[in-house]
């Protein structure tokens, strides 16, 4: 399967610090990727989708001033927490859509390993 | 986009084979059915994808009936590693159709 790669795995920062967190495609090139949160024994909830090369597309609740989304390139993207509070602690997984090429087949999201970022 | 139902959760015990059943009775035309696994902590995994019939691979198997208003994904011979969360999603990821959102998921706890 597809590789993405997701760093840093785990981050802990002071309350009003930013956190970038990084997405890559490693052996393919991602148009769209997307950004899910998912707090403990809960179900991963999307927070936006990024496209390469425009602005990301948030769902409905999500501040997209405090979760700054970057999709600079076809193999990157980044989700910046700014101004990090401690409700914002959670687990973030990214993905990244994966092109079948072909005809008639749908494609795939591959995911990343996600980041636990902790607010203190 | 289509709403999944699934278990909460299932038990099953080493050697056994599992079967996990989700419902989506507003599937759409355009909609694949895709399985994943989460383990604590990790992202999650790509199981099966499938849009009709029956499909297979190393891992499980997929069986989707004729109005595909449902999917059984298949576990044989679960181990204690099969402990996990899988997640049914349905929907399209091409054309003009851009995410996948996730249901509850089902609690798989596989026991010596």
């Amino acid at each position: 399967g597809a590789v993405v790669s997701q760093h840093p795995s785990r981050v802990i920062c002071k309350s009003g610090t930013s956190v970038k967190i990084e997405c890559r495609s490693l052996d393919f090139q991602a148009t769209t990727m997307f950004w899910y949160r998912q707090f403990p024994k809960k179900s991963l909830m999307l927070m936006a989708t990024s496209n390469e090369g425009s602005k990301a597309t948030y769902e409905q609740g999500v501040e997209k001033d405090k979760f700054l989304i970057n999709h600079a390139s076809l193999t990157l993207s980044t989700l910046t927490v700014t101004s990090a509070h401690p409700e914002d602690s959670s687990f973030y997984i990214c993905s990244a859509r994966k092109p079948q090429g072909g005809i008639a087949t749908n494609e795939k999201l591959f995911f990343g390993s996600g980041t636990q970022l902790s607010v203190l | 986009l289509a709403k999944t139902t699934q278990p909460i959760s299932m038990d099953s015990y080493e050697g056994q084979e599992v079967n996990i059943t989700c419902s989506h009775n507003n599937i759409a035309t355009n909609d694949y059915i895709t399985w994943y696994q989460q383990f604590p902590s990790q992202g999650p995994r790509f199981i099966i994808q499938g849009y009709k019939t029956k499909v297979t691979n190393e891992v499980a198997s997929l069986f989707i009936p004729a109005d595909r208003k449902s999917s059984t994904l298949s576990l044989p011979r679960v181990s204690l590693s099969d402990t996990a969360v899988y997640y049914c999603l349905v929907g399209a990821l091409s054309g003009g159709y851009n995410k996948l959102i996730f249901g509850a998921g089902t609690r798989l706890a596989v026991h010596p």
